[in-house]
């Protein structure tokens, strides 16, 4: 079994402070997380992925998240926040259930970005 | 990018009227799925495929059937649409492997009266 928890269902900062979106995720075997953005009215977007290479990943538009397999979390940052950053973030971790692939996504966190 | 076509992009029905919903894809991938994105629930997987007439269900699959005759093609089904079904729809298509991610479509809003 697998799941994942989005400690925040919105977030608000400033552009150019930093961005901190939580996620603790609970799976019984190693799996790959991954995070997702959506904007307004659009599809998902894949931010970065972590598939057990290197614990920080980086991703797309500044982006970067650490593995954290003691504290079971994948939280994700930025340094400084832009106005086109405000959107919908996904975690979601990914692993076989019965020999298929079942991805699980958190509730979302709504990233507001102020000027 | 993944070519993740849905249709229609947007749909008004009468509750008790069947809908299907169409996914192509054009990029030969294995598993494809179904969701549904409701405010405060992020994405929920309706039925899944990881193959050609190889499907499963997911968390929220009652009042919804899929079929899958080819590789490109996914079809979900509301037999009986009811207003609890009025969401947006999701198709996403991927390898299957691990470390495989998700291609998404645009979505499908459906408004059942």
């Amino acid at each position: 079994a697998q799941s994942v928890t989005q400690l925040d269902s919105h977030v608000s900062v400033s552009e150019g402070t930093p961005v901190l979106l939580r996620c603790n995720y609970s799976s019984s075997y190693s799996p790959s997380l991954f995070w997702y953005v959506q904007h307004p009215n659009k599809g998902l977007q894949l931010l970065l992925k972590y598939t057990s290479a290197a614990t920080l990943v980086k991703g797309i538009n500044g982006f970067e998240a650490e593995f954290k397999k003691s504290e079971t979390s994948f939280h994700l940052t930025k340094p400084s926040a832009h106005m086109s950053d405000a959107a919908e973030y996904f975690c979601v971790v990914s692993g076989s259930s019965g020999g298929s692939y079942i991805p699980t996504f958190g509730r979302g966190t709504s990233l507001i970005v102020h000027p | 990018d993944a070519g993740i076509t849905q249709s229609p992009r947007h749909k008004v029905t009468e509750t008790g009227t069947p809908v299907t919903l169409r996914c192509h894809q054009t990029e030969n991938h294995r598993y494809m799925y179904w969701y549904r994105q409701d405010p405060g629930h992020g994405l929920r997987l309706i039925h899944y495929s990881y193959g050609v007439k190889d499907t499963d269900k997911g968390e929220v699959s009652d009042g919804y059937s899929v079929s899958r005759s080819k590789t490109e093609d996914f079809l979900l089904t509301l037999e009986s649409a009811t207003s609890s079904q009025t969401s947006v729809y999701f198709c996403a298509t991927g390898q299957g492997a691990q470390i495989g991610e998700l291609f998404f479509g645009e979505g499908s809003r459906l408004t059942v009266l």
